[in-house]
């Protein structure tokens, strides 16, 4: 079946700029993560949604940073007045309720000028 | 605080060897483990898993061992292929604060020469 998938893939801003990065979870999966990676860094998780249950933000950087998922599906993750240290991948993933193992998108690579 | 760590930012070997890509981690609470295939461009594939109520689980070529004690993993790759060259991430989750987050390693860089 169809894996999760991201856009856009790539996106290039400019600093000061608000960006909206969209994700589509595997249907049936009913938590969704977002991650990002810096470069030369690990992946750090920012968010988590897991079905009706206030999402847990403990990972976002600041209050530029905010996510919501719209029927319990797709997410949005916005970040607003870009720096560019915000410049990184940004993966989403999906698991099923309870279930440990993540399956992760591709990534949009954001580049902040 | 880095709860998540691999050592060896890169390892190189030989088609047909055995790789050993080595993690460790610093949190009791983390209770599942998991390791995660990187190539470039596109996003971590899920390899292989195991929980703390184990010491070992396996997948064909590929092998994870825990060590509670010593609070260490290793992914064991045999024989290692060339379509394997890519970074291995581990990751960890768990209970408390830990539950519902995978917390990651560095990465470590799999050459795996012809």
């Amino acid at each position: 079946g169809a894996g999760v998938s991201q856009s856009p893939s790539n996106k290039v801003t400019e600093k000061g700029k608000d960006v909206e990065l969209r994700c589509d979870p595997i249907s049936g999966h009913t938590a969704l993560y977002w991650y990002r990676q810096s470069l030369g860094q690990g992946l750090e998780f920012l968010i988590y949604f897991q079905g009706n249950s206030a999402p847990d933000k403990s990972g976002l950087p600041s209050d530029r940073f905010s996510a919501e998922r719209t029927g319990g599906s797709v997410s949005t993750l916005t970040i607003q007045r870009t720096q560019q240290e915000d410049s990184a991948v940004y993966l989403c993933a999906s698991s099923f309720y309870r279930e440990e193992t993540q399956y992760f998108g591709p990534g949009t690579r954001l580049l902040v000028l | 605080d880095q709860q998540v760590k691999q050592n060896s930012p890169s390892l190189s070997v030989q088609e047909g060897r055995i790789s050993i890509l080595n993690c460790d981690y610093t949190n009791s609470m983390f209770d599942y483990f998991l390791w995660y295939k990187k190539y470039p461009a596109e996003g971590p594939t899920f390899l292989i898993s195991i929980s703390s109520i184990k010491d070992k689980n396996e997948d064909g070529r590929f092998t994870v061992f825990l060590n509670k004690s010593a609070k260490h993993l290793s992914l064991h790759i045999v024989p290692s292929q060339p379509g394997d060259s890519a970074v291995y991430f581990c990751a960890a989750s768990g209970s408390g604060t830990s539950y519902g987050k995978l917390t990651f390693g560095q990465g470590t860089i799999l050459t795996v020469h012809p």
